[in-house]
């Protein structure tokens, strides 16, 4: 079974810049998150859609990040315009569903580490 | 939303068993325990979950207290290719919380 595909892997902007991140979700899961995960901390949930609906957004700073999914499968990330402070791993995971009573087992990419200089 | 306390760090040998608890007083009744792993460069792996009692599965141990107020993680055995961080989450019906994990170093 392919596992979640993310990419770019590694990315270097300015300040400023405009950045945009992919993600693939394992087929078949309706479950797809986005984390930031800065260096020495654990992930933090940006934002969960399931299908092509958004589930929560409330950590997601509207002012400069986006995402959509559209067509319930595929997902991009974007930032605009970056900061210093936005240098972090951008997670995809994804899961078969949130149903209710029962946590869902998250699967994630690889990551793409974002260097802001 | 309930979050989780656990040690920030952890030293084992290789071969010996690792115990590594996690505290979440405020845990809802339909929440579920569950426990990540993180190596470097890598996103994070399912390890375990379960509700209460004791759940075992073919890499890892999970004890959970009748008050279900905390669980503990057990690894036996472990070995070098074990060090990683390690994340204890309580999950509910789309909410979950990621702590700063436990840094688990296993030293030859």
């Amino acid at each position: 079974e392919a596992g979640v595909a993310q990419s770019p892997r590694y990315k270097i902007i300015e300040k400023r810049q405009s950045v945009a991140f992919w993600c693939n979700p394992i087929s078949g899961h309706a479950t797809l998150y986005w984390y930031q995960q800065i260096l020495g901390q654990g992930p933090k949930l940006l934002i969960q859609f399931q299908n092509n609906g958004v589930v929560d957004d409330s950590q997601l700073p509207k002012d400069r990040f986006s995402a959509e999914r559209l067509k319930g499968v595929d997902s991009t990330l974007k930032i605009q315009p970056a900061k210093l402070e936005d240098s972090a791993v951008y997670l995809c995971a994804s899961s078969l569903a949130g149903l209710a009573g029962a946590a869902d087992t998250q699967y994630f990419g690889p990551g793409t580490r974002l260097t802001v200089l | 939303l309930a979050k989780t306390t656990q040690p920030i760090s952890m030293d084992s040998y290789e071969g010996q068993e690792v115990n590594i608890t996690c505290s979440h007083n405020n845990i809802a009744t339909n929440d579920y325990i569950t426990w990540y792993q993180q190596f470097p460069s890598q996103g994070p792996r399912f390890i375990i979950q379960g509700y209460k009692t004791k759940v075992t599965n073919e890499v890892a141990s999970l004890f959970i207290p009748a008050d279900r107020k905390s669980s503990t993680l057990s690894l036996p055995r472990v070995s070098l290719s074990d060090t990683a961080v390690y994340y204890c989450l309580v999950e509910g019906f789309n909410k979950f919380y990621f702590g700063s994990g436990t840094k688990l170093n296993v030293k030859p």
